[in-house]
């Protein structure tokens, strides 16, 4: 168990239609990370919180946003879902912004129909 | 721009050393790591390496990195059935702690 909280684990949901995944990261850490793994893309970084701030931005759609709130869990919204939004969904933490380990989730398995 | 690319299957018997190759293209890449992920489980660090290190040796774990030629290998020796998973090699760019991650080997350790 890494510490890192995610809910649902699982969500089945149609198309055009929005979902919120949750993360609680890890007593003490300040940031947040949210990756996405689909079959053809892989392992893909999305975007990173730092104590409230967005801090990085990698191949995250328009369509996705996410936050973090003042008692540092994250939330990652989708809307307007494709078929091709499937894919599980990690977030990972770690104390701060250097190169300290990042923790992962056990991921939210999106479905879209 | 930055890729990470790693053969996606191994086979080997229990018992058996494992050697899983990757390969990336941003030099300036500051660690690059190794992770684990067994079926229906997040991932794991198993370790990792600073870019200015030839080697690391953790266990049954030993890293090996060229810079020269970009190239990173893991070996696990003495494999058991319990090293069945997908192993994804990482990278981070220079000034950041996001990961970029290859498309992960998958290794089968039979009995």
């Amino acid at each position: 168990d890494s510490g890192v909280t995610q809910t649902p684990k699982h969500l089945i949901t149609a198309t055009g239609q929005r979902v919120t995944l949750r993360c609680s990261p890890r007593s003490g850490d300040l940031s947040v990370y949210w990756y996405q793994q689909s079959l053809d893309q892989g392992l893909q970084f999305l975007i990173q919180y730092y104590n409230g701030e967005e801090r990085a931005k990698g191949n995250i759609l328009e369509r996705f946003s996410a936050q973090q709130f003042p008692d540092l869990h994250s939330e990652l919204n989708l809307s307007s879902l494709e078929l091709g939004d499937s894919a599980l969904y990690f977030c990972a933490s770690s104390v701060g912004t250097g190169l300290d380990e990042q923790y992962f989730g056990p991921g939210t398995r999106l479905t879209v129909t | 721009g930055e890729d990470v690319e790693q053969s996606l299957f191994l086979s080997v018997r229990e018992g058996d050393s494992s050697v899983i190759n990757c390969t990336y293209t941003d030099s300036s890449s500051t660690y690059l790591y190794w992770y684990k992920q067994e079926p229906g489980a997040g991932l794991q660090l198993l370790t990792y390496i600073f870019s200015n290190m030839d080697m690391k040796q953790d266990q049954r774990l030993t890293v090996l990195l060229n810079k020269k030629d970009k190239h990173l290998s893991l070996r696990i020796a003495d494999t058991q059935t319990g090293d069945s998973a997908i192993y994804f090699c990482a990278e981070t760019p220079p000034g950041y702690s996001t990961l970029t991650f290859g498309k992960g080997t998958m290794l089968l350790v039979s009995p």
